[in-house]
């Protein structure tokens, strides 16, 4: 079956630092890969996707690249702010249903 | 556009009481989802609709009911609670399943079952 493996937390980051949080999965076909954040208090927002082997998703200084060689699309920002503490969550949507496999969520803090 | 609405956001219940989880979507869309979110275990998916009369199972159906008599409506019935179905509840619709497509997601009911 499906499933999305992504780095456990929670992360503890300094404003500014470097933001890396893994995720790799494992399906069948080509699935499209998807980022939600999840703020305090609040409900899914999606952060970016991609569809096909080397696409790379981007918004707000986010990144992550669909790699198929390693099963990966590891979240990446190169200077984190405060407003960027939430829950990560990587997902994918198989090409053949409706149905989203989610990873369980990575806490992220950043602190002034 | 006001595109997936979940009601109510926040919710109390005894245990052995029943709800319904109510959502909404204004965009056509012909997918329809229910997962609940738990710590540590990401979000799973209760039981899911592909169109108007058609329903299925997710992950975790148990204690759950759904029906869709129409397009924009997918309710979730809670028929009696329980304390392990304490936890946050997203609807989530989508035109169409498949590569490149959207998932969107309301805003979240938060239950408490005492």
């Amino acid at each position: 079956g499906n499933s999305v493996t992504q780095m456990e937390g929670p992360v503890t980051l300094s404003e500014e630092a470097f933001l890396t949080i893994n995720c790799t999965y494992t399906a069948t076909g080509y699935p499209s890969l998807f980022w939600y954040v999840q703020y305090p208090g609040e409900g899914l927002q999606l952060l970016l996707k991609a569809t096909k082997a080397d696409d790379k998703g981007s918004n707000k200084g986010f990144e992550a690249t669909y790699r198929k060689e390693t099963t990966s699309f590891h979240l990446e920002k190169g200077s984190v702010q405060v407003s960027d503490s939430a829950v990560y969550f990587c997902a994918l949507l198989p090409g053949s249903n409706y149905k989203l496999t989610f990873g369980k969520g990575t806490l992220l803090t950043v602190n002034p | 556009n006001a595109g997936v609405t979940q009601t109510p956001k926040f919710q109390v219940l005894k245990t052995g009481q029943s709800m319904t989880l109510q959502c909404a979507q204004d965009m056509n869309h012909e997918y329809m989802s229910w997962y609940r979110q738990d710590p540590g275990m990401g979000l799973r998916l209760i039981h899911y609709s592909v169109g108007a009369g058609i329903t299925d199972q997710g992950e975790v159906p148990n204690g759950y009911n759904v029906s869709r008599s129409t397009t924009e409506d997918f309710p979730l019935r809670l028929l009696s609670a329980a304390p392990s179905q304490t936890s946050v509840y997203f609807c989530a619709s989508s035109y169409r399943g498949g590569s490149g497509n959207t998932i969107y997601f309301g805003e979240g009911s938060w239950l408490t079952v005492v």
